[in-house]
């Protein structure tokens, strides 16, 4: 098993260009997260889905789409890039309950 | 929504000394309580949780404790090392599923 695994690991994006980072888990879990990681501000949820054909903000969700495209797919997309949005980006999975999230290997971004 | 704070931010120790952060949350409804820990350059990975039935848990040197009346559980970590060496997240899960963590401490043992 792969776990999960996040497209790509480094991205650097012009302020306007619109991207998708991809995300697929094959745990068969029913929970993902977007989270993005900025130094000394920990792991802010972007948006997540509790479930297959659900979505819902998170704390920090301007600027940014999600898409849960199936059960083991959930996409992030960047519209118009700011440089605000330099950023690691961390995608994980859980399944329902009281149990871990595992995490992928992380997407560096930067906007210039 | 759910906020949970860390501290401290920072710690440093001496090698074979205790460690101990603190987390408090603000949803009464989050049930799960999950510890990841972060080497330098690495994905978040579990390193203990805890489930709001549960007032304590131990693994080795790490243990949890969670107070549901004050809101707020701790980490602790004995005899550390220096591999013990990373940033630790405290985390909490509310009944809708989500996931909130603290910002963080980083944490230096030195040999």
């Amino acid at each position: 098993n792969a776990g999960v695994t996040q497209t790509p690991k480094f991205q650097v994006l012009k302020t306007g260009q619109s991207m998708t980072l991809q995300c697929a888990q094959d745990m068969n879990h029913n929970s993902m997260y977007w989270y993005r990681q900025d130094p000394g501000m920990g792991l802010r949820l972007i948006y997540y889905s509790a479930s297959e054909g659900t979505t819902d903000k998170g704390e920090v969700p301007n600027g940014y789409n999600v898409s849960r495209l199936n059960k083991r797919e959930f996409s992030l997309r960047l519209e118009s890039a700011a440089p605000s949005q330099t950023s690691v980006y961390f995608c994980a999975s859980s399944d329902s309950g009281d149990t871990e999230a595992f995490f992928g290997q992380g997407t560096r971004l930067t906007v210039v | 929504g759910e906020n949970v704070e860390q501290h401290p931010s920072t710690l440093s120790v001496q090698e074979g000394d205790s460690a101990v952060i603190k987390c408090t949350y603000s949803d009464s409804a989050s049930n799960y309580f999950p510890w990841y820990k972060q080497e330098l350059g690495k994905r978040p990975q579990l390193i203990i949780d805890i489930r709001s039935n549960v007032g304590e848990k131990k693994d080795q040197r790490i243990a949890v404790t969670l107070n549901k009346t004050a809101k707020h559980f701790s980490l602790h970590i004995t005899e550390t090392q220096p591999e013990d060496s990373a940033v630790y997240f405290c985390a909490a899960r509310g009944s809708n599923y989500k996931l909130t963590f603290g910002k963080g401490t980083l944490l230096t043992v030195n040999p």
